[in-house]
């Protein structure tokens, strides 16, 4: 079966510093999204983009956060300048439907020292 | 903002009992999906259901959606080490994108 990737699969990184996760979508889908999970709660959703734009973001996706498909293959989600609080698993999934089965990456595990 | 309540937040089971997880919403669904993660894994999608009193199964596990489409829940039935995980609902109340917002998810725990 088709998958997500995402790279690189732990990334640490001092406060305040900028950080770009990377994830290649499956190939045929056009919705692309990001969540995000704090160690042991929820799948927070981030945001969502289509047909190279945003479609819609959450209240965590605040002004720090930026989201980019440079090329044909690749999203990715950058952090600015990043607190203590931006720890978490970062988790790319795309879709071929809006609304229908999300495919997850296997996650990027951030962590802010 | 549109919420989910899914109940309960732990279960832990003795192998071979049954298991079910719920999901309560206020507001009517388009359609809900349910996802499975394993302990240090990814969200893995089990099923999308869309039509009212819907019910569907995967072999051990059954899916429902209410007659109103607002809430659904997911049954497990003679529970094995392998269900182990946490089970999130994800319902979709429509718009242009459907986004999924995540219900808080179910952990399961099963003694062998």
């Amino acid at each position: 079966e088709p998958e997500v990737t995402q790279t690189p699969s732990h990334q640490v990184t001092q406060m305040g510093q900028e950080v770009i996760l990377r994830c290649v979508p499956i190939s045929n889908h056009l919705y692309f999204y990001w969540y995000r999970q704090i160690l042991g709660q929820k799948v927070e959703f981030l945001v969502s983009f289509y047909n190279n734009e945003i479609s819609e973001k959450s209240e965590i996706f605040d002004d720090q956060f930026s989201v980019e498909r440079p090329d044909g293959s690749n999203f990715t989600l950058k952090i600015r300048s990043t607190k203590l609080e931006d720890s978490a698993m970062y988790f790319c999934a795309s879709s071929d439907d809006p609304g229908g089965k999300l495919f997850f990456g296997s996650g990027t595990q951030l962590s802010v020292l | 903002g549109q919420q989910v309540m899914q109940i309960p937040q732990y279960q832990h089971v003795q192998e071979g009992e049954d298991f079910t997880t719920y999901c309560n919403s206020s507001t009517t669904l388009s359609n809900i999906q349910w996802y499975k993660q394993r302990p240090g894994g990814h969200p893995v999608f089990l099923i999308q259901l869309v039509k009212s009193g819907e019910v569907k199964k995967q072999k051990r596990l059954t899916f429902q959606f209410g007659e109103a489409k607002k809430n659904s829940s997911l049954h497990i039935t003679a529970t094995q080490t392998t269900d182990v995980g946490t089970y999130f609902c994800a319902p979709n109340y429509g718009g242009s994108q459907g986004n999924l917002i995540f219900g808080k998810g179910t952990k399961l725990s099963v003694k062998p």
